[in-house]
């Protein structure tokens, strides 16, 4: 079975402060996907970026950032100076192949203060 | 371009009754999903559609719901004899790769 654990529930940080959300998850299959959405309090879920098991390469865009590390299933997402307007929900998520079910964790709140 | 639309945006009903959800995919995309999501909790798979057909309806809770997509396109999920327990908010997803590109969502509240 597969499961997404987001152990943070939520987290406040002061504006400009560089913050790092956790994923964890679990999964038999050697090919797989993984994702991170944003849903901001509008409510439609955004896609920020997709990561296959074959590619450990961490990637950034911007002032975002992804560690993709599969020696301890982990797929954390930094924002490096956070803004006012990165306060949402972050949700990280899996997927067995192409095209199949997405399966999420619960979701971590991030309140950015100025 | 259009992104995912789906309407109602709300729809509020009575315990027992009958209540249809739409989506209107994006255009050409062929995998249609359904989720539902819960306050405070990450959405959960409901059905997925490539096509016309119902490529994976595990998530499905049980048999009061039920979702079509008779031409490919539009999708109907359909809930009969609604409980308190199905207020929710029903997302829907198309996607012609590997991304998943979501609505706005369907915002249910069954009294």
């Amino acid at each position: 079975a597969q499961k997404v654990t987001q152990a943070q529930t939520e987290i406040s940080v002061v504006e400009k402060e560089d913050v790092t959300l956790d994923c964890v998850y679990e999964t038999r299959d050697t090919t797989y996907y993984l994702f991170w959405y944003k849903q901001p309090p509008s409510g439609e879920l955004v896609f920020l970026i997709r990561r296959n098991s074959f590619d450990e390469q961490n990637e950034i865009s911007g002032r975002y950032s992804w560690n993709f590390q599969k020696s301890t299933s982990s797929f954390n997402f930094t924002i490096t100076a956070s803004q006012v307007v990165d306060s949402a929900v972050y949700f990280c998520a899996l997927s067995e192949y192409q095209g199949n079910k997405l399966v999420f964790g619960a979701g971590t709140i991030l309140r950015v203060k100025s | 371009g259009a992104g995912v639309s789906q309407t109602p945006s709300n729809k509020v009903t009575e315990k027992g009754k009958y209540v249809e959800l739409r989506c209107d995919p994006i255009s050409g995309h062929t995998a249609l999903y359904w989720y539902r999501q819960s306050l405070g909790q990450g959405p959960e798979f409901l059905i997925y559609f490539q096509g016309t057909g119902a490529a994976d309806d595990s998530g499905l809770p049980n048999d009061r719901f039920f979702a079509v997509r008779p031409e490919g396109s539009v999708s109907t999920l359909k809930i009969q004899r609604t409980e308190r327990g199905d207020s929710a908010v029903y997302l829907c997803a198309s996607s012609s790769s590997h991304e998943q590109f979501f609505g706005p969502g369907t915002r249910l509240t069954v009294l």
